[in-house]
């Protein structure tokens, strides 16, 4: 069975701090990696996608990428309060099926 | 507006009515998928269609049937459902055998069953 694993939280941090999102996934073959963010009673929305090792970064939000140890993150720098939804982290895997984590739950405290 | 729609937006319906859900997208894209998402669990893959071919069906119950007749077009044609089926079904699209590609969902059908 492939999965991917996120811890469910809640995450609390404080405005204006570093929120630092996991998730890992167990098909080797995957190769598209996206972090979509969920209000309570909406869709998810895309917010990053990244596919080759490393970092990217779009405005306050990084996503680092290690093939390797089969990980995935996303960090929200200057958190607002706004950002608190859940976090899903979704793979295509390897027969090209989107899979998603259950998602982090971001509590930004004001 | 990510360019998936999905109608209706909520269903109520009785346990012996027969309805369906639709999506539909017009972003060049070639698979779709259908998720179910209940209270406080997470995103649940029901059924993947690529190139209009059903390729996953993650032990869905047969009271739920897909049909895709195009690959702009996805419907879930529900009956005799439970109440526990009462979920967020969300519909998703992306291009499929292609490396590199975003998956946009539609606004979801809030369905409750009674």
């Amino acid at each position: 069975q492939k999965e991917v694993e996120q811890n469910s939280g809640p995450l609390s941090v404080p405005e204006g701090a570093i929120a630092s999102l996991n998730c890992t996934y167990s098909d080797r073959g995957s190769q598209s990696f996206f972090w979509y963010r969920q209000y309570s009673g909406k869709s998810p929305e895309l917010i990053m996608f990244i596919y080759s090792n490393g970092d990217k970064e779009d405005g306050r939000f990084t996503a680092q990428l290690n093939k390797a140890s089969q990980y995935v993150s996303l960090l929200i720098r200057d958190s607002q309060p706004s950002d608190s939804a859940t976090y899903l982290c979704a793979v295509m895997d390897s027969s090209y099926k989107l899979i998603f984590g259950s998602g982090t739950r971001l509590l930004v405290r004001p | 507006e990510t360019g998936v729609t999905q109608t209706p937006r909520h269903l109520v319906m009785g346990m012996t009515n027969k309805k369906s859900l639709k999506c539909e997208q017009h972003l060049g894209h070639n698979a779709m998928y259908w998720y179910k998402q209940s209270a406080k669990k997470p995103l649940e893959l029901m059924f993947v269609y690529s190139l209009e071919e059903r390729v996953e069906n993650n032990s869905v119950p047969s009271r739920f049937s897909p049909e895709c007749p195009n690959s702009s077009h996805l419907f879930l044609h529900l009956h005799t459902l439970q109440p526990e089926d009462s979920a967020l079904y969300l519909c998703a699209s992306s291009h499929s055998g292609r490396d590199n590609t975003e998956a946009f969902f539609g606004q979801g059908t809030r369905l409750t069953v009674v």
